[in-house]
């Protein structure tokens, strides 16, 4: 397995509160993603990043921010966690020949 | 925009079925595909992937896809599926260092 860890794996929290999500590789890859998945969605790009400091919005941004301040850890923000946000969190690296998946973090916002 | 569409949502079997799993993408350009597997309760595991060359494509656990580019399509084969297939399967394209689009994926049920 690639060298993806994610924490916290599992979260519950209240409507309206903050919640970090993280990412971390030991593989130095440059491009980092983070996805949600959602049944009968598939995995959805919520946002990337293509180098320390450098990261662009994907599909489904809005009510998420990102942040890479360092090669190997990648940064999901929900500034005030919302019940739609409920879902699975996917991390995934990315060399030139596939991506590579992290363990998922299941959160639900109640 | 790219998309990635899965003709089933759900297909279920029973074991030493064929499987025969739809895939289609909308890009028109250069394009690389991928097929990921996600076990129950686990992350998404590639499976196969097609960058040029021959389009039948052999990947681990005797699956297989082909490309066909006039149909948009890479489907999903197996000649005899096990109870142990039973998971989601992902179809996907991308290319490095930019967007990966999956499709919404395809649940297989093996009945033993």
């Amino acid at each position: 397995d690639a060298g993806i860890t994610q924490s916290p794996r599992h979260k519950v929290t209240e409507t309206g509160t903050p919640v970090t999500l993280r990412c971390h590789q030991t593989e130095n890859h440059r491009y980092m993603y983070w996805y949600r998945q959602d049944p009968g969605h598939g995995l959805r790009l919520i946002h990337y990043s293509y180098g320390v400091k450098d990261t662009d919005k994907g599909e489904v941004s809005d009510g998420y921010s990102v942040s890479r301040s360092k090669t190997e850890d990648f940064l999901l923000t929900l500034e005030s966690a919302t019940s739609s946000q409920t879902s699975v969190y996917f991390c995934a690296i990315s060399d030139p020949h596939e991506q590579f998946f992290g363990p998922g973090t299941r959160l639900t916002v109640l | 925009a790219q998309s990635v569409s899965q003709h089933n949502h759900h297909v279920i079997l029973s074991e030493a079925a064929s499987l025969e799993l739809g895939c289609n993408y909308s890009y028109g350009g250069t394009v690389n595909l991928f097929w990921y597997v996600q076990y129950p309760g686990q992350h998404l595991q590639l499976l196969l992937k097609y960058f040029s060359g021959d389009p039948l494509v052999k990947g681990i656990k005797g699956f297989e896809a082909e490309f066909i580019k006039s149909k948009f399509s890479f489907n999903l084969r197996k000649p005899s599926v096990q109870w142990s297939d039973t998971a989601e399967y992902f179809c996907a394209e991308g290319n490095y260092g930019q967007n990966f689009v999956f499709g919404p994926g395809t649940r297989l049920s093996v009945l033993p």
